[in-house]
């Protein structure tokens, strides 16, 4: 069974909507994270949350904002999106006590933007 | 400026053969270093970290990586490659200390295992 799911697969929206990408994990795990990964860049750290609290925000858009409804959730909702946003984003958890360097990923949900 | 740099895009062994993946990073302070793998269409595994004490790191599936105070370098070694072993592989820092969990990572290394 998969440890974290991400859904959907795949996405695909046109300029200025507005989507909201889900992750659920079920390791246990009180830290979770959002990474995105493009053709134009590495892969780059977006958000960390740590029993639903924000910890870093490393996105200069606020049209990226993450929701922690239960502490094993943290969806993406992304905003007037724009061409740029096209990328696979993947979610991550890790334990506290693994001093947050062993993370483990979803499969990631890929977004194409018209 | 704080950078980890994997300075091959790309490298190609037949199975059977030994590889050596290159990372080396610019960091001011205490690290925490990782190795993960992914496969087309897949998510990051995580392979092995390293913190402190004896630099050479044991991971899964065979793999080991080797940490350089000196050289800057964590790099990441297989003594016999399979063809399943081929990935892109990403070098991971995280800064210890404090409840920054950020990790950054690599471009990654695009490893092509031939039979």
């Amino acid at each position: 069974d998969p440890k974290i799911i991400q859904k959907p697969k795949y996405l695909v929206a046109v300029t200025g909507s507005e989507k909201i990408l889900i992750c659920e994990q079920y390791l246990g795990h009180n830290a979770m994270y959002w990474y995105r990964q493009s053709a134009k860049k590495p892969l780059e750290f977006m958000f960390s949350y740590s029993y639903q609290k924000l910890m870093d925000n490393q996105t200069a858009s606020s049209r990226f904002q993450p929701q922690s409804s239960k502490k094993n959730h943290l969806d993406l909702q992304i905003t007037a999106l724009k061409p740029d946003d096209s990328a696979t984003y993947f979610c991550a958890s890790s334990r506290r006590d693994s001093n947050y360097a062993e993370q483990f990923f979803g499969p990631g949900t890929r977004l194409t933007v018209l | 400026t704080q950078t980890v740099s994997q300075s091959d895009a790309h490298v190609t062994v037949f199975e059977g053969d030994s590889v050596e993946l290159r990372c080396n990073y610019s960091y001011g302070g205490s690290i925490y270093l990782s190795w993960y793998i992914q496969h087309h269409g897949h998510g990051l595994q995580f392979l092995l970290k390293y913190y402190s004490g004896n630099p050479v790191v044991q991971g899964v599936n065979g793999f080991e990586a080797e940490f350089s105070k000196s050289d800057s370098s964590f790099h990441l070694r297989k003594a016999s490659v399979h063809w399943s072993d081929s990935a892109v592989y990403f070098c991971a820092v995280r800064e210890s200390g404090g409840s920054n969990a950020k990790l950054t990572f690599g471009k990654g290394t695009k490893l092509s295992v031939k039979s």
